[in-house]
């Protein structure tokens, strides 16, 4: 049964910093893995898509890179905004077809 | 390009009580998930659907869960009779089917459910 964790639960930064958000999966045997963003009380919005033979995806001050052997997917992001201030949730999907298994999310505060 | 719709976005029902949930996915997408997210929590599959079977209902309460996707577009989510614990937010998304090169899934703004 796949399981997804996130470190660390929570982080707060000041405005301009770099950051890095961790993602670990148990079974490496995954079709692809997606990084999602939360506000409060919304739905999810999709930031990147990774397929299972890509390395990397990068997207504006986004770059989301996957290690599959090590089950391991990171979240980096150039220049933080006290906008970017949300939940950040990764989930990843099996070979077969399955759902997406999420992480219990990462809550991100960039103060200004 | 019209996202994924749900309603209602609040819902507020006394333990005991009925509930119905609404999704409409992106056009043109086979799969749909049901999703239950408690405070603090990340998303948990209910129900997922291709075109208008299930492909995995394996977390889904039976006793008082229901879900349904006439037709393979619209579906809706019943709960009967509700609990306490049932307080939630429930999403649903969408993707192409499994085996297209971008199954990306993209969510609704999701139901707010709060039992009293």
């Amino acid at each position: 049964k796949q399981e997804v964790t996130q470190i660390p639960a929570a982080l707060s930064v000041p405005e301009g910093e770099n950051l890095v958000l961790n993602c670990s999966f148990t079974d490496s045997a995954i079709y692809n893995l997606q990084w999602f963003r939360q506000d409060p009380g919304k739905g999810l919005t999709s930031l990147l898509l990774i397929q299972s033979s890509q390395r990397e995806q990068t997207s504006g001050r986004l770059n989301a890179s996957l290690d599959k052997s090590s089950g391991r997917s990171t979240l980096y992001i150039a220049a933080s905004q006290p906008g970017d201030s949300a939940t950040y949730l990764c989930a990843v999907r099996g070979n077969y077809g399955q759902n997406f298994v999420f992480g219990p999310g990462t809550r991100l505060s960039v103060l200004p | 390009e019209a996202g994924v719709a749900q309603s209602p976005r609040y819902k507020i029902i006394e333990k005991r009580q009925s509930v119905a949930f609404w999704c409409n996915p992106i056009s043109g997408h086979a799969t749909l998930y049901w999703y239950q997210q408690i405070l603090g929590q990340g998303p948990k599959l209910l129900i997922q659907f291709q075109n208008n079977g299930v492909v995995d209902d394996s977390q889904l309460p039976k006793d008082r869960f229901s879900a349904e996707r006439l037709k393979g577009v619209d579906s809706t989510l019943k709960i009967q009779p509700a609990k306490l614990e049932d307080s939630a937010v429930y999403l649903c998304a969408s993707s192409l089917e499994f085996g297209k090169m971008n199954t990306e899934a993209f969510f609704g703004q999701g139901t707010r459910l709060t039992v009293v």
